[in-house]
C-alpha cells in the first residue's frame, strides 16, 4: 500500500513570512494527525483530525498556526506568520482508527528552516 | 517533569552485545504503550506495542511495569542495523482515543 504522502520535502523562509505544508494519507486511514520535532526532541502533536472534524487541537498555537481537512481526505498545515523557533520537521501521520491499540504510519515529513 | 521520560544516550555499544532502555510515564491513566524506532532524518516507525504481559519480537523484548509506570525495552545480540534512535510512546487518551505522547528518544549506536 502506498505510504502517507507529505510535500514539500525542505522549505527554507524567513520569519514573518507564511507557509504551508500538504499531506495525504493512507487511504482509508480516517484518522489523520500533524506532528512537530523539533531537533533532539520526539515528536509533539499539534493537531488530531478525525474524517473531518478536528478531535485535539489543544497544543495548536491558533495565533499563528492553521490546519484543515477538507472532505476528510487531504489536510494542509499552514503557519503565519513564522517565527524562528517554527524551525523543525513537520511530520504527516495517520492511522485506521482512533482507538489507543492502532499504530501511525508516519509520512517522511517536511524539514522547515525558519530564518 | 515530562510526562515521558527517558534516557537521551547515547548508548554506544558492540555489535553483539546486550542494550536495555527504560522509560518512565506519569500518567497513571494510560492504556497502551509502544516503542518506535527513528532513523537519521528519517520518519519514526512502529518497532513494537507493548503488552502487560511482555511481549517478544526476534531480539527484541519489552515489558510493562503498570505498578512502577515503567517500559522497557532490550535488544539481544545487537546489530550495526540497529543504530537508531528509539521513541518510548504513551497513549495518554485511553483504550479509546489516541492521544500519543513520545518521548524525546534514546540514542542507540553499535559500533563494529
Amino acid at each position: 500500500e502506498a505510504g502517507v504522502a507529505q510535500s514539500p520535502r525542505y522549505k527554507i523562509i524567513e520569519k514573518r513570512q507564511s507557509v504551508a505544508f500538504w499531506c495525504n494519507p493512507i487511504s482509508g486511514h480516517a484518522t489523520l494527525y500533524w506532528y512537530q520535532q523539533i531537533l533532539g526532541q520526539g515528536p509533539k502533536l499539534l493537531i488530531q483530525f478525525q474524517n473531518n472534524g478536528v478531535v485535539d487541537d489543544s497544543q495548536l498555537p491558533k495565533d499563528r498556526f492553521s490546519a484543515e481537512r477538507l472532505k476528510g481526505v487531504d489536510s494542509t498545515l499552514k503557519i503565519q506568520p513564522a517565527k524562528l523557533e517554527d524551525s523543525a520537521v513537520y511530520l504527516c501521520a495517520s492511522s485506521f482508527e482512533r482507538t489507543g491499540f492502532t499504530p501511525l504510519h508516519f509520512g517522511n515529513g517536511t524539514r522547515l528552516t525558519v530564518t | 517533569r515530562k510526562e515521558v521520560e527517558q534516557d537521551p544516550g547515547p548508548f554506544n555499544v558492540p555489535e553483539g552485545a546486550t542494550v536495555a532502555f527504560n522509560c518512565t510515564y506519569s500518567n497513571s491513566a494510560s492504556q497502551s504503550f509502544f516503542w518506535y524506532r527513528q532513523d537519521c532524518r528519517k520518519e519514526p516507525k512502529l518497532l513494537m506495542s507493548v503488552y502487560s504481559s511482555g511481549n517478544e519480537d526476534g531480539r527484541f523484548t519489552a515489558q510493562l511495569n503498570r505498578a512502577s509506570q515503567y517500559i522497557s525495552l532490550l535488544i539481544r545480540d545487537s546489530k550495526l542495523s540497529d543504530s537508531a534512535t528509539y521513541l518510548c510512546v504513551v497513549n495518554r487518551g485511553g483504550g479509546a482515543t489516541n492521544k500519543l505522547i513520545f518521548g524525546t528518544g534514546t540514542l542507540l549506536a553499535v559500533q563494529p
